[in-house]
């Protein structure tokens, strides 16, 4: 399996606290993402990274933020959790060579409730 | 916009008959495009990608194919078997690198 680890894999947290998620990579590969999944949307993409400190904005990306201080790891904040966010969360990550993407990979996901 | 759609949420078929999956993007600067499966309490698992300047490319008991001019795109199981009984997704990706998935297609295999 991929070098790639969610943490904590589920937590249960309180409206109005912050919560970060952390995602781990042993394949020193350049881009990562985070997704939510809810049923019937699907995988939306939160925020992504294309190296470190350099991260842009996805579909869903209010009330997030990221940052990529290092290639092996990409944080993903709820800065005051919401129950709207309660959600599965899942990382990826994928490499590049040249022009040529490879290498896409999931994490086994995280499971936020949100009270 | 970006958006990657699946036609039907819902595929059934018989065990050992070929499966289609389909899937229509909007964005026509999407180069790169990924089918993955997702089996139920598990992340997404690579299945197969093509490339924009590709029609067709084939894994084992897999084929994706591409048509341009209708922006589509297709996922073909040949022989399905129970074990192939899952959620799939198509994904997009373009030069910004985002990678957008549609919303996926359950696919229930009967005996």
């Amino acid at each position: 399996d991929a070098g790639i680890t969610q943490s904590p894999r589920h937590k249960v947290t309180e409206t109005g606290t912050p919560v970060t998620l952390r995602c781990h990579q042993t394949e020193n590969h350049r881009y990562m993402y985070w997704y939510r999944q809810d049923p019937g949307h699907g995988l939306r993409l939160i925020h992504y990274s294309y190296g470190v400190k350099d991260t842009d904005k996805g579909e869903v990306s209010d009330g997030y933020s990221v940052s990529r201080s290092k290639t092996e790891d990409f944080l993903l904040t709820l800065e005051s959790a919401t129950s709207s966010q309660t959600s599965v969360y899942f990382c990826a990550i994928m490499g590049k060579t040249g022009q040529h993407y490879n290498e896409q990979f999931f994490g086994p996901g995280t499971r936020l409730t949100v009270l | 916009g970006e958006s990657v759609g699946l036609h039907l949420p819902t595929l059934s078929v018989q065990e050992g008959d070929n499966s289609i999956i389909n899937c229509a993007y909007s964005n026509s600067a999407s180069d790169y495009f990924i089918w993955y499966k997702q089996e139920s309490g598990k992340g997404p698992q690579f299945i197969i990608d093509i490339r924009s300047n590709m029609d067709k490319r084939q894994g084992q008991r897999v084929t994706v194919l591409l048509n341009k001019t209708v922006k589509h795109l297709s996922l073909q199981i040949a022989a399905t078997q129970p074990g192939d009984s899952a959620v799939y997704f198509c994904a997009g990706l373009h030069n910004t690198d985002k990678l957008i998935f549609g919303t996926g297609t359950r696919l229930q295999v009967f005996p």
